[in-house]
């Protein structure tokens, strides 16, 4: 088990360009969920997959974001045409029930650092 | 909705002190509590977490906290801290039956002093 895994870890890009995150969860995890954080602030949820049904996205994820999970494991999160203000950390997690009391705890992955020039 | 909220966004304490961090929720159903660390440059690690039992937790590296829900608290605490405690520490919340994605604090920054 390697825990969550995210590439790249940090990506510069010009305003205007499409970029990509893909991240890889643990192997026995479900769930998959995107996250955004931006400098000196909390995680922000963006959206979530159990399997490969993307089941909520926030009203932060515009219709420039895209994000998906086709087979169930690894998920794609992309951007198109980037602004400054898309410039932040976006974070993968995947969760596993915890068997005594069945709630969902998520293991993130260290990240993906966007910098929009 | 829950939201959570940390009070104190840095916190400076001198190494070997002992140190709270401090985290009130709101939410109108039963919660889980976690508390997750985040290095410089690096994702958020899973430090404790409140599910159910006991209220008060132990976490890695010495931490633990305790869930009070009639003050509707779950504070961090640490009897003495070390330099490598060094971190952006974050406290979260989601709810019982629900999608179970977290909601975060904003974080609170701690400084040990040598």
């Amino acid at each position: 088990d390697t825990g969550v895994s995210q590439d790249p870890r940090h990506k510069i890009t010009k305003r205007g360009q499409n970029v990509t995150f893909r991240c890889d969860p643990i192997s026995e995890h479900n769930r998959l969920y995107w996250y955004r954080q931006t400098l000196g602030q909390g995680p922000e949820f963006l959206t979530y997959f159990q399997n490969e049904a993307q089941l909520e996205k926030s009203r932060l994820l515009s219709d420039r974001f895209s994000a998906e999970r086709p087979k169930g494991s690894f998920s794609t999160l992309e951007i198109q045409r980037t602004e400054q203000g898309d410039s932040a950390m976006y974070l993968c997690a995947s969760s596993d029930r915890d068997s005594r009391s069945g709630a969902n705890v998520l293991t993130f992955g260290a990240g993906s650092r966007l910098t929009v020039l | 909705a829950q939201s959570v909220t940390q009070l104190d966004s840095q916190v400076p304490v001198f190494e070997e002190a002992p140190v709270e961090l401090r985290c009130n929720y709101s939410s109108s159903v039963s919660v889980y509590l976690f508390w997750y660390v985040q290095y410089p440059n690096q994702g958020l690690q899973l430090l404790l977490k409140y599910l159910s039992g006991s209220t008060l937790v132990k976490g890695i590296n010495g931490f633990e906290a305790e869930f009070n829900k009639s003050q509707t608290s779950f504070h961090l605490r640490k009897p003495s801290v070390h330099i490598s405690d060094t971190a952006e520490y974050f406290c979260a919340v989601s709810v019982l039956y629900g999608n179970e994605k977290l909601t975060f604090g904003t974080g609170t920054r701690l400084t040990i002093i040598p």
